[in-house]
């Protein structure tokens, strides 16, 4: 069974602080990484993906993925009050071009 | 550009009553679309995989004859809730990709109460 895992939170940080959600999966053979961003009662909204160790960065946001730990992050810095939302991370497990393994999200709130 | 459109936005309806949710992908041809159900507090759970003109691919314990799927052209896929029922109250919510293993793109999806 391939899972995704994230700590479903509620993750509290000040307006400009830097926010770190965390993600692992099961699967060593997965090959694409997703963060998708979730306001109340809406549908996911892309924010970054990830295919290769490292870091991506894209405007406030970072991505990290480390297949070896089987880990992937992503970083909101300057954390704004608009930024508070569910952050779901999915999982592309092979390149059959299946569905993706979604985590159960992280509610991030921002106070301002 | 890659946008994904999906109708209706809000169903309400009496139990026994069949619902159609349809899944466009506007400006690109999608060969496989994906149904997810979300329920409140819950993450999307992928309940089949569209492939066009063939049939759906379903998740283990998606029955389905309840949950029927049509994918008739490369930009469009229905899901038809058959005989619903108040437990199939939930957000529904298709999703599309423009090439394979590219982030896919989602519908702002459909909230089905049945009541």
């Amino acid at each position: 069974q391939k899972e995704v895992e994230q700590n479903s939170g509620p993750l509290s940080v000040p307006e400009g602080a830097i926010a770190s959600l965390n993600c692992t999966y099961s699967d060593r053979g997965s090959q694409s990484f997703f963060w998708y961003r979730q306001y109340s009662g809406k549908s996911p909204e892309l924010i970054m993906f990830i295919y290769s160790n490292g870091d991506k960065e894209d405007g406030r946001f970072t991505a990290q993925l480390n297949k070896a730990s089987q880990y992937v992050s992503l970083l909101i810095r300057d954390s704004q009050p608009s930024d508070s939302a569910t952050y779901l991370c999915a999982v592309l497990a092979n390149q059959a071009g299946t569905a993706l393994i979604f985590g159960k999200g992280t509610t991030l709130s921002v106070s301002s | 550009g890659a946008v994904v459109s999906q109708h209706p936005s809000r169903v309400i309806c009496k139990s026994g009553t069949s619902v159609k949710i349809e899944c466009r992908s506007l400006d690109f041809q999608a060969t496989t679309m994906f149904w997810y159900r979300q329920f409140p507090k819950q993450s999307l759970m992928l309940m089949a995989t569209s492939n066009e003109g063939s049939k759906a691919t379903y998740e283990q314990g998606v029955e389905k004859d309840k949950f029927l799927i049509n994918h008739a052209s490369l930009t469009l896929s229905t899901l038809t809730v058959t005989s619903a029922h108040p437990e199939d109250s939930s957000f529904y919510i298709c999703s599309a990709w423009a090439e394979p293993n590219q982030p896919q793109h989602f519908g702002d999806g459909t909230r089905l109460s049945i009541l």
